[in-house]
């Protein structure tokens, strides 16, 4: 069974930065690509970044780029999120998601909530 | 690669068929998905590649289209579909989703 666990949300003053991790289970982790999704509260769902299963091949959204990192480890099947300079807009839940491109988003971790408030 | 949805809403009754469309700013050939999504859960991937039902998805949802316009269709709504529908595109490497179609109850 795939299993995708979130961890690391929490609140965070703006300005400050936040590690989000996602342990893969169920599934060969190296032959996949990943995908972290947000979704602001009451809003819909908005892409954030994707990594190539080697991990040498990192995307991001515009506004990611230069904040965010998106990173694996793949010898212990988990996916990270390094996020610096946190703004307010950045609220929202974090998912990691299964792929990236070519094909759907079959399996999505339960999300992990980041909250940038002062 | 912009996606619009429409409609925005939707009220609609048990046994109902309703589509929901999604236009992309260019072509993304077929590569457009569809997920649902209910309050506090994350989304569902119902039909991948514009028409590939997902397993344990129902029949009563089918996808169409090509190129820069798609459809959702829901064969006859059950109370269980009500809730929100994102499209999404896998095109390019930055993928992006609709806006979203919130479907209620009439």
């Amino acid at each position: 069974e795939v299993q995708l666990l979130e961890s690391g949300g929490s609140l965070v003053q703006p300005g400050g930065s936040l590690r989000l991790s996602c342990a893969a289970s169920g599934f060969k982790f190296t032959d996949h690509a990943m995908t972290w999704v947000r979704q602001a509260p009451g809003k819909g769902l908005e892409w954030v970044s994707g990594i190539s299963d080697s991990g040498r091949s990192p995307y991001y959204a515009d506004f990611a780029k230069g904040r965010f990192t998106i990173s694996r480890d793949n010898s212990k099947n988990t996916l990270f999120l390094q996020m610096n300079s946190l703004r307010v807009e950045d609220t929202a839940v974090y998912y990691c998601a299964k792929d990236f491109v070519g094909t759907g988003l079959e399996y999505w971790g339960q999300g992990t909530l980041v909250t940038v408030s002062s | 690669i912009q996606l619009t949805q429409s409609p925005s809403s939707l009220s609609a009754s048990v046994g109902d068929r309703v589509t929901i469309t999604c236009r992309a700013g260019q072509s993304v050939d077929r590569y457009l998905n569809w997920y649902q999504q209910k309050p506090g859960k994350a989304p569902k991937l119902l039909i991948s590649t514009t028409s590939s039902l997902q397993s344990g998805a129902s029949s009563r949802f089918s996808g169409s289209g090509s190129g820069t316009e798609f459809t959702l269709t829901i064969s006859s709504l059950q109370p269980e579909d009500f809730a929100v529908y994102y499209c999404q595109q896998s095109y390019s490497t930055s993928i992006t989703f609709g806006q979203g179609t919130r479907l209620d109850i009439k």
